[in-house]
């Protein structure tokens, strides 16, 4: 199975400062997506990130506060830009071959905006 | 909405007993996934299991699917106070298999 690697793994950020969150697959893979966790919460799809191109995003997500990017088939970052402390939560990355194999996730990136 | 809900919520069972925990789903599925998530960590893949497949096994995780029902349960046998974590299943849904979540399962296992 594929093994993600995510950075940072935590981080505390001043209000209104963005922050860039890095995916690092170890094989190259099809899809990959990025999720949000709030504070005892399950999980939220933000995006699909699109090799190449401009990423799907789900709706009450938007390009303008989460921009990503997808250079090739093993790398995706993603951006919380302009940050509040609503913005606090785990963000996790996923990568799968696609169809009817498993989604792997990296150990996340614990976010805390003062 | 959430696509999977599982029940129950919340689980409390001294180590060596059994652990039974449920999903439900909505829509028809190509297959569906449980998660392992310890605290503050990220989801470790447990098990996937097609629609075709009725049960499937996994060391001490065993799971079945009910396609009819649209429901699924997963079983862990003999638990260890190691297997205290929050559970989750997971279905793709779209062209890309986007994963929907359900609330997930808080398991404490007491030593």
């Amino acid at each position: 199975s594929a093994v993600i690697s995510q950075k940072p793994s935590r981080d505390i950020c001043q209000r209104g400062t963005s922050l860039t969150i890095q995916c690092q697959v170890d094989s190259q893979v099809t899809m990959m997506f990025w999720y949000r966790q709030q504070p005892g919460q399950s999980l939220t799809l933000i995006a699909t990130a699109n090799q190449g191109s401009e990423a799907t995003y789900e709706s009450g997500f938007v390009i303008d506060k989460f921009p990503i990017s997808r250079p090739n088939l093993t790398f995706s970052t993603l951006t919380v830009s302009n940050m509040s402390p609503e913005d606090s939560s785990i963000y996790l990355c996923s990568a799968s071959a696609g169809g009817n194999q498993p989604q792997h996730f990296g150990d996340g990136t614990r976010l805390s905006i003062l | 909405s959430q696509q999977g809900e599982e029940d129950p919520q919340a689980l409390s069972i001294q180590e060596g007993e059994n652990a039974t925990m449920n999903c439900s789903y909505k829509t028809s599925i190509n297959n569906l996934q449980w998660y392992r998530q310890n605290s503050g960590r990220g989801l470790v893949h447990l098990i996937l299991i097609r629609s075709n497949e009725r049960e499937k096994h996994s060391g001490r995780l065993r799971v079945t699917l009910d396609t009819s029902k649209k429901s699924s349960s997963l079983l862990i046998t003999a638990s260890r106070a190691a297997d205290t974590a929050s559970y989750f299943c997971a279905t793709p849904t779209g062209a890309n298999s986007k994963l929907t979540f359900g609330k997930g399962i808080t398991l404490s296992v007491r030593p």
